[in-house]
């Protein structure tokens, strides 16, 4: 009930495509769910979050998706360019504790 | 810059020996949270600290400890070292001691073990 499974491992997109990372909870007590990107040889740092009053957040390129019933939500990042390779981390959880995916590392090909 | 220091940048040490790696979280920051990452693989929550005393515990060996001080700053204490505990050790700090606080990572302290 405690884990948060994020697919794929890796994803490498063509600039200016579409990049997309799933995530899947099991514990319906969750109400926060944000989203980390670390670059090479850094810490991660908050790239957006949602709670999940809403089904849908946008933040310039990239959007989460939320579907509650389904306990599932992803990152979208529009437009994707080479700076954008790094490698990505969702996390789920309440006030008590967060629970972290095991992250995707994303390449954007030139 | 997150303002989450860490000291050393980098660590090579043998088996079996014992190291230190310190944080000092952002200014105003109570809490500190440390976290392992081996190569290519995900973060692992070990420890959050908030205001000196423990909060929460994750997959910490018992080989491993840590502390918070006075003035907020955090030690993660490993010893007995094994090859697989060669890995990139980050600590993150936030301003509250719930979950729902903007973590600021660390640039990390990279541990090799020989």
């Amino acid at each position: 009930q405690q884990q948060v499974k994020q697919s794929p491992q890796s994803l490498i997109v063509q600039k200016g495509g579409i990049s997309i990372i799933n995530c899947a909870y099991e514990n319906t007590a969750f109400d926060y769910f944000p989203w980390y990107q670390q670059f090479p040889g850094k810490g991660p740092a908050l790239l957006i979050a949602i709670r999940p009053d809403v089904s849908e957040k946008k933040e310039g390129r990239f959007t989460i998706s939320f579907n509650k019933s389904a306990k599932q939500f992803s990152l979208h990042i529009m437009d994707s360019q080479p700076g954008d390779s790094a490698t990505y981390f969702c996390a789920a959880g309440s006030n008590y504790q967060l629970i972290w995916g095991a992250g995707t590392k994303l390449i954007i090909k030139p | 810059d997150s303002g989450v220091t860490q000291t050393p940048k980098h660590l090579i040490t043998a088996t079996g020996q014992r190291v230190t790696l310190r944080c000092s979280p952002r200014s105003g920051d109570l809490s500190v949270y440390w976290y392992q990452q081996s190569l290519d693989q995900g973060l692992q929550f070990l420890i959050q600290y908030y205001n000196g005393e423990e909060r929460a515990k994750g997959n910490i060996l018992e080989r491993f400890s840590a502390q918070q001080f006075p003035d907020l700053h955090s030690e993660l204490n490993l010893s007995s070292l094994e090859l697989g505990d060669s890995a990139l050790y980050f600590c993150a700090s936030t301003l509250g001691t719930g979950s729902y606080n903007e973590q600021f990572f660390g640039p990390g302290t990279r541990l090799t073990v020989l």
